[in-house]
């Protein structure tokens, strides 16, 4: 089945800074990639996702990258706010399968003021 | 954008007893509804996959005998924690997926819950 490695564990930065998560994958039929922002005692919420037929996309502040390829994908945070701290999740998933996401093990980003 | 609410948002219950989270969607309708178990600081660990008006698909190593899913409408999935122990403490998520054609579009995003905090005594 898919595998999905996250990296760093935890990120700390300073506000303005930039943050970058990376996944990467096992399962090269993955076709769906979202993220999402995890605050504490509250559930995920999807804040960017990508799909296998484009190489990035952007929204505002945040903006996610695929290389199908390399099986790997990132998140990159811009301008970092204090209230970006959370603990963000990569997922991946199969078109067909029951859309079943498989989860990375999430990194927990600090934003210092 | 698409909610979905849980219900209770916390439960504390005394071991040996059953206690029931509910899943709705409240602005979309979802034929499969997922159900995870987030221990702290871990990632959601998918239990099964709830199919409205079919039995649910479990995961392997998990009990469905101990977690009965319901998935009755459209917009309604529960999950009953019966019997439940001290390692039954967790905090468990729903997630829908909405219909093809709908918001989600071809690949049928995932929404999740707030998280139901079950604490088992």
């Amino acid at each position: 089945g898919e595998n999905v490695e996250q990296h760093p564990s935890t990120l700390s930065v300073q506000e303005g800074d930039s943050a970058v998560i990376k996944c990467t994958y096992s399962d090269s039929a993955s076709n769906y990639f979202p993220w999402y922002k995890q605050e504490l005692g509250k559930g995920p919420q999807l804040i960017i996702d990508i799909r296998s037929n484009v190489g990035e996309k952007k929204d505002q502040r945040i903006a996610v990258t695929l290389n199908k390829t390399a099986k790997h994908f990132s998140l990159h945070i811009t301008e970092t706010q204090p209230e970006d701290s959370a603990v963000y999740f990569c997922a991946a998933s199969i078109r067909g399968a029951g859309n079943m996401l498989t989860f990375g093990g999430g990194t927990r980003l600090m934003v210092k003021p | 954008g698409a909610v979905v609410s849980q219900h209770p948002s916390w439960v504390i219950c005394k071991s040996g007893t059953s206690v029931k989270i509910e899943c709705r969607s409240l602005d979309f309708q979802a034929t499969t509804m997922f159900w995870y178990r987030q221990f702290p600081k871990q990632s959601l660990m998918l239990m099964a996959t709830s199919n409205e008006g079919s039995k649910a698909t479990y995961e392997q190593g998990v009990e469905k005998d101990k977690f009965l899913i319901n998935h009755a409408s459209l917009t309604l999935s529960t999950l009953t924690v019966t019997s439940a122990h001290p390692e039954d403490s967790s905090f468990y998520i729903c997630s829908a997926r909405v219909l093809p054609g709908l918001a989600g579009g071809p690949y049928n995003e995932q929404f999740f819950g707030p998280g139901t905090r079950l604490t088992v005594l």
